[in-house]
């Protein structure tokens, strides 16, 4: 079955801290994967996506991503938080014109 | 860089009555697609479209909803007779190329 775990409901982050947010997904061969943020009534942003290539993917706001086929995860890391990053992430896969199955999603809180 | 463009933002109606939500898809989009979000919940996919006609849809699309593309660029999303827990955010997306995939703002329903 197509899924995707994002363990961690809610992680709560010091402003310059690092941050990871994890995500398995569980898929029949290598998926396109996706990660969202969204800010409290807001759309989904596009932060990065992978698709084959370089495991490691460079996304917008200083986000990047690194697909590990070994562990069927695709986890996200920023080196330095800003407070500005506060919002619920999500990862998400699909099969390419398939439908997109996200994850439960990983709300970030960051203190100053 | 082209988007996709939901009416209304935000729209109010009382249980039972029918409500269609509209999207302009990406013009030389193919594949279409809508997602509903409850709020503090995942994004969750409704259905797939596909010349002009569904290719997939989850168990969420029942009876009550139904899409179409009447005129070549509206994708509308109907819901015929709505029910509180209709209440949601509900995004339009569009693809072109496999993975490349574009949401919407979202159009935010409350049934009351």
């Amino acid at each position: 079955a197509q899924s995707v775990t994002q363990p961690d409901i809610h992680i709560t982050v010091s402003e310059g801290a690092s941050l990871e947010l994890r995500c398995n997904y569980s898929y029949g061969a290598t998926p396109y994967l996706f990660w969202y943020v969204q800010s409290p009534g807001q759309g989904l942003q596009l932060l990065l996506k992978y698709f084959s290539g370089d495991t490691l993917v460079q996304g917008i706001k200083g986000f990047e991503a690194e697909f590990k086929r070994s562990q069927s995860s695709f986890n996200l890391r920023k080196p330095s938080v800003h407070w500005s990053d506060a919002a619920e992430y999500f990862c998400a896969l699909s099969g390419g014109y398939n439908k997109l199955i996200f994850g439960a999603g990983t709300r970030l809180a960051v203190h100053p | 860089e082209p988007e996709v463009t939901q009416t209304p933002s935000h729209q109010v109606t009382q249980m039972g009555q029918e409500v269609i939500l509209r999207c302009v898809p990406i013009s030389n989009h193919l594949y279409f697609y809508w997602y509903r979000q409850i709020l503090g919940q995942k994004v969750e996919f409704l259905v797939s479209f596909y010349n002009n006609e569904i290719s997939e849809k989850s168990e969420i699309f029942d009876d009550q909803f139904s899409v179409e593309r009447p005129d070549g660029s509206n994708f509308t999303l109907k819901i015929r007779s709505t029910k509180l827990e209709d209440s949601a955010m509900y995004f339009c997306a569009s693809v072109g190329r496999p993975g490349e995939l574009f949401f919407g703002e979202g159009s935010r329903l409350t049934v009351l």
